[in-house]
């Protein structure tokens, strides 16, 4: 299997504009998570799906930040505009629930993310 | 959900186990304890899971008290290659698959 793989790897950007970063997950699985990661804050989970459908998206940071999964073998976390202090490393990460249980999160290699 | 309490830094002489510990005296008793690492500049790496009982796999082995408020990862054979920020993580009671991640322990391992 390929593991959880992100696209691009790296991302620089200007102020003001969109962001797309794009995540497959591992096939078979059918939780998928976001998460962003800085120095200062560590690593926050920002949303995550359930067999395609948000189930929290409590760790959004505002209305800039928006996530879809239109299928189960991809999923978008769109930013727009984006703005400096969006520049992060954000992590996508699979896992198989059970109904009752979550199995442990496959992550991916990352997005890193620089907003000028 | 349970808060975690890690040591930010240890060191570990390459060869030798590595015994990284987490106090979580909040837990409740549904909540699993979850040990995650991550290497520099890569995607957080599952290590081990438990809910009461001791646990082994092929990367380390879990130790948690019977009072389940510690636990403590063991890496046997420490090796450079496990120089890695260890993040234990206890799930939420609702098991929801949420993960929150705290500062975590830096191991270096040195030759």
């Amino acid at each position: 299997d390929a593991g959880v793989i992100q696209s691009p790897r790296h991302e620089v950007t200007e102020m003001g504009q969109e962001v797309t970063l794009r995540c497959k997950p591992i096939s078979g699985h059918n939780s998928l998570f976001w998460y962003r990661q800085t120095m200062m804050r560590g690593l926050e989970l920002l949303i995550y799906f359930n067999n395609n459908v948000p189930i929290d998206d409590s760790g959004m940071p505002e209305d800039r930040f928006s996530a879809k999964m239109p299928n189960a073998s991809f999923s978008t976390l769109k930013i727009q505009p984006s703005e400096p202090r969006d520049s992060a490393v954000y992590f996508c990460a699979s896992s198989l629930y059970a109904g009752s249980s979550y199995n442990e999160q496959f992550f991916g290699p990352g997005t890193r993310l620089t907003v000028l | 959900d349970a808060k975690t309490t890690q040591p930010p830094s240890m060191d570990c002489a390459e060869g030798r186990a590595a015994n990284l510990p987490c106090n979580h005296s909040t837990i409740s008793g549904n909540e699993y304890v979850y040990w995650y690492r991550q290497i520099h500049s890569q995607g957080p790496q599952y290590i081990i899971h438990g809910l009461k009982n001791n646990e082994t796999n092929e990367m380390a082995s879990l130790i948690i008290t019977e009072d389940r408020k510690s636990s403590t990862l063991i890496l046997p054979h420490a090796t450079l290659r496990d120089t890695a920020v260890y993040y234990c993580i206890v799930t939420g009671s609702s098991n929801t698959g949420k993960l929150i991640f705290g500062q975590g322990t830096t191991l270096q391992v040195k030759p």
